[in-house]
């Protein structure tokens, strides 16, 4: 199956800061999403991002298909920003519907 | 409108016992996926179900079953549970059915202990 790569593993930091966080994927994708682990478990969905670049709010990312890498910039970062972020691909013409998930990125943001 | 929900939220079972997790979709979803998430060993994809029938399965011992219900809701059943059953079991909806393009929004989980 499809390989997918987080970085950093973990990151930690003072409230205000931004940060960016990396996926690398090593096939074709026609579907790419971003999720936020809550300390409960859930997953919140961030966005669905194949390709190009969406923004809502303090989020944003960016997937550049053709180089299999998609990025996640968090700004102004905020101590409710914490959790664990995963990012989840399901590869091109796949039939099987499951999402490969990487294995995530530890944000701490301290106050 | 309602996401997709999971019951129950804990659920605590001794070794050799059975265990049943039920989801219930966002309204107009017919996809229901199953994923655990055991400690150390990430996410990992269990089932996917769309129309009432079973459409894939992950790398999981047969004990591991489940259906999908005319109103589109989910079960995933565990027979003879042993210790490494222990995790988080995340329910995900999804509209179409497409298997490559679809997205997939999940319930707020079910934690199994298995003792």
């Amino acid at each position: 199956g499809i390989q997918v790569e987080q970085s950093p593993p973990d990151l930690i930091l003072q409230e205000g800061a931004n940060s960016t966080l990396r996926c690398n994927f090593s096939d074709s994708v026609n579907n790419l999403q971003w999720f936020h682990q809550n300390p409960w478990g859930q997953l919140i969905n961030l966005f669905y991002i194949p390709s190009g670049t969406k923004q809502n709010g303090r989020l944003s990312a960016t997937t550049v298909a053709t180089e299999r890498y998609s990025l996640l910039y968090i700004s102004s970062s905020q101590t409710t920003d914490s959790g664990v972020y995963f990012c989840a691909v399901v590869d091109r013409g796949s039939t099987l519907g499951r999402l490969y998930f990487g294995r995530g990125t530890q944000l701490t943001v301290w106050p | 409108e309602a996401g997709v929900t999971q019951s129950p939220t804990h659920l605590i079972k001794t070794r050799g016992q059975q265990a049943t997790l039920r989801c219930s979709p966002i309204s107009g979803h017919t996809s229901v996926y199953w994923y655990q998430q055991a400690l150390g060993l990430g996410l990992q994809f269990l089932l996917w179900y769309d129309e009432g029938e079973e459409r894939n399965r992950g790398n999981f011992p047969p004990r591991f079953s489940g259906r999908q219900f005319p109103n589109y809701s989910s079960e995933l059943n565990v027979n003879a549970l042993e210790l490494e059953d222990s995790a988080l079991y995340l329910c995900a909806s999804s509209f179409l059915g497409l298997a490559d393009t679809d997205t997939q929004y999940f319930g707020p989980g079910t934690r199994l202990t298995v003792l």
